[in-house]
């Protein structure tokens, strides 16, 4: 167990539709990563935030967006989704010392 | 920008047999270096890291990995395989000058296939 928490874990949803997916990091770590995996992309860097703020940005599209809560959880919302958007969602979290993430179970995504 | 190539998609050993998963990566500093494995419908887990310190880093599960600056390489063993390393593997690299804003790039992955 990697002390990080991702809802939900499975999602099937249609073309155009929006989802909101949930992470809880572990315990202390204030950074929260999100990544895409996909098998013809790979293991995708979307987004970062520490403490709040958005600290590094990847390949995320205009429709994705995140942000980080006061109390450190994290939520990425997919909006206006595609047959392509279907995908392992990965949240992770770090302290940022080592630079070693700890990833969550991850949300895999159908849109249909 | 920083960079991982991971030789061979997949690779297959027999039961016993050494491992060897290869990483070569790309920077322009000093990096740390990541092995991280993923069971299948599970997410990825710290094998072992390199953060500049001892160039053999031994990992959990009996792995290691060395990392050799002249050849831009950080490739994964373990002597001896064992059914259970059936598992996806990947490579990873940050940038340590990044500080806070530092986040892992991935290699495209290694699928290890254990043969009885």
């Amino acid at each position: 167990d990697s002390g990080v928490t991702q809802t939900p874990k499975h999602l099937i949803t249609a073309t155009g539709q929006r989802v909101t997916l949930r992470c809880s990091p572990r315990s202390g770590d204030l950074s929260v990563y999100w990544y895409q995996q996909s098998l013809d992309q790979g293991l995708q860097f979307l987004i970062q935030y520490y403490n709040g703020e958005e600290r590094a940005k990847g390949n995320i599209l205009e429709r994705f967006s995140a942000q980080q809560f006061p109390d450190l959880h994290s939520e990425l919302n997919l909006s206006s989704l595609e047959l392509g958007d279907s995908a392992l969602y990965f949240c992770a979290s770090g302290r940022g010392d080592t630079g070693e993430l700890f990833f969550g179970e991850g949300s895999r995504l159908t849109v249909l | 920008a920083q960079s991982v190539t991971q030789l061979g998609s997949h690779v297959s050993v027999s039961e016993g047999a050494l491992v060897l998963l290869r990483c070569n990566y790309s920077s322009s500093v000093p990096p740390y270096l990541f092995w991280y494995v993923q069971y299948p419908n599970q997410g990825l887990q710290l094998l072992l890291k390199y953060t500049s310190a001892a160039t053999l880093v031994k990992g959990i599960n009996g792995f290691e990995a060395e990392f050799k600056k002249s050849e831009t390489s950080f490739h994964l063993t373990k002597p001896s395989a064992h059914m259970s390393d059936a598992a996806e593997y990947f490579c990873a690299v940050s940038d340590p000058s990044r500080g806070s804003a530092r986040q892992l790039t991935f290699g495209s992955g290694t699928q290890l296939t254990v043969l009885p």
